[in-house]
Parts: structure tokens; C-alpha cells; sequence
């Protein structure tokens, strides 16, 4: 049973390089989210696709944020210009659409240090 | 407004013993959902158990079992019998039907700690 796996497990950048995170969600789960969680936070939501529909995001996704996941299966997150403010861990999460409780399933999260 | 409160930084538990992780939230909507988190050092979030608000029972799943009081918007998370495995942090959840479906609001979380 292979569960959500996000890539790379860390990084480290210097600031106002880009960066992008990949995430791979449960092959039969049709919606993902992504999350940030900063030190001491719960996870904070930032967007969430349903196949490859980006149905919502955050106010927390700024302009240099992008978020895709153009066949309905893995999914890109994306900073442009990263600044100090955004290490933190990024989650991604995917679930099925009509459970009972909508469980999300998290990966293990991606750490970004921004130098 | 914090929508999900955890009071709780941290707590420490003797093993074997029971644990009581507290979680108040804030609603006006009459349907919503309500979850708790384990999040071990490894990061990944891992789901413990659901309630539901319009469900009459508490929910339990093995060792874990919630105190629902809807009255107080309470939901508070029993560990019984705690193992040194339970060391962790645990995030309380909350699901609006406003939101989006999967858009949960988490608190800031309380971070366990079995003493054997």
C-alpha cells in the first residue's frame, strides 16, 4: 500500500531562488491539498485540487506561489523568489471524494530552509 | 477568532497510564467535523479519529476515544493505556462545511510525552 510521498524531504535555498516540491498522492484518491506548517503552527491550508481542478486557494498562496497538477494525478508546488519568511514544512495531503468523514492522508512533508 | 483551541503545549504521561488532550473549537454551522492528528518527529500526519457533529455516539478506535460535548464545543482526544510510540504531537481539526470539502482548520497543537 504506497501512501502520499513528497520530494525532496528537504531543502535548502538561498534567497530568491525558485524552488518546487512534488507531491504523489494515493493513485486512487482524486483530491489533494497542500499545507504549510511553520514552527510551533498547525498546518495552514493553502490550495487544494479536485483531479486537476485547482478549486481553492488560500489568501497565505502570495503571487510567487503556483501550484499545479495538470494530469489529475501528481502535483507541483512552486515558489519563485523564495524568501526567508517561507521555510517551513510543506504538506500535501489527498483523500477521496465521497467518504464519510473525508479523511486527508499526509505525506511526510517537505522541510524548505531558506537562507 | 481561533477557530481550534489546544490549551495544552505540552503534557507528559506515565506509560500505561490514560491522557486527556483537550481541543475547544468555534463554529457557528451545525454540521461540521471534527479530527485529531499524531504527528510523529518523522512529520507525517497521521489520522487518529473522526467525529462527526451530528453523530450521537462519541467516537472510539482502539485506544483512542473522543469526548465530544457539543454544548461546550469540546473535543477532547483519550489516549488509554499510553506506550512510549505515542510520543508526539497531536493536532486537533475541524472541518466547516463552508469551507472547502478536506479544508480543515487546525489548532496549534499539544505535544505528548511518555515517561516509561
Amino acid at each position: 500500500d504506497t501512501g502520499v510521498s513528497q520530494d525532496p524531504r528537504h531543502k535548502i535555498t538561498k534567497r530568491g531562488q525558485n524552488v518546487t516540491f512534488r507531491c504523489d498522492p494515493i493513485s486512487e484518491h482524486n483530491r489533494l491539498y497542500w499545507y504549510r506548517q511553520t514552527l510551533g503552527q498547525g498546518p495552514e491550508f493553502l490550495t487544494y485540487f479536485q483531479n486537476e481542478a485547482q478549486l481553492e486557494k488560500s489568501r497565505l498562496l502570495s503571487d510567487r506561489f503556483s501550484a499545479e497538477r495538470p494530469k489529475g494525478s501528481f502535483s507541483t508546488l512552486e515558489i519563485q523568489r523564495t524568501e526567508q519568511g517561507d521555510s517551513a514544512m510543506y504538506l500535501c495531503a489527498s483523500s477521496l471524494r465521497g467518504t464519510s468523514n473525508g479523511e486527508l492522508f499526509f505525506g511526510e512533508g517537505s522541510r524548505l530552509t531558506v537562507l | 477568532a481561533q477557530k481550534i483551541t489546544q490549551t495544552q503545549p505540552g503534557m507528559f504521561v506515565q506509560e500505561k497510564e490514560a491522557v486527556t488532550l483537550d481541543c475547544t473549537y468555534d463554529t457557528s454551522d451545525p454540521s461540521y467535523g471534527l479530527f485529531w492528528y499524531k504527528q510523529p518527529s518523522s512529520g507525517e500526519m497521521i489520522f487518529l479519529i473522526y467525529q462527526g457533529s451530528y453523530d450521537q455516539q462519541n467516537a472510539t478506535e482502539g485506544r483512542y476515544s473522543l469526548n465530544f460535548q457539543k454544548a461546550r464545543k469540546s473535543a477532547n482526544l483519550v489516549i488509554s493505556a499510553s506506550q512510549l510510540g505515542d510520543s508526539a504531537m497531536y493536532f486537533c481539526a475541524m472541518r466547516e462545511p463552508g469551507g472547502s470539502q478536506g479544508n480543515l482548520i487546525f489548532g496549534k497543537g499539544t505535544k505528548l510525552s511518555v515517561k516509561p
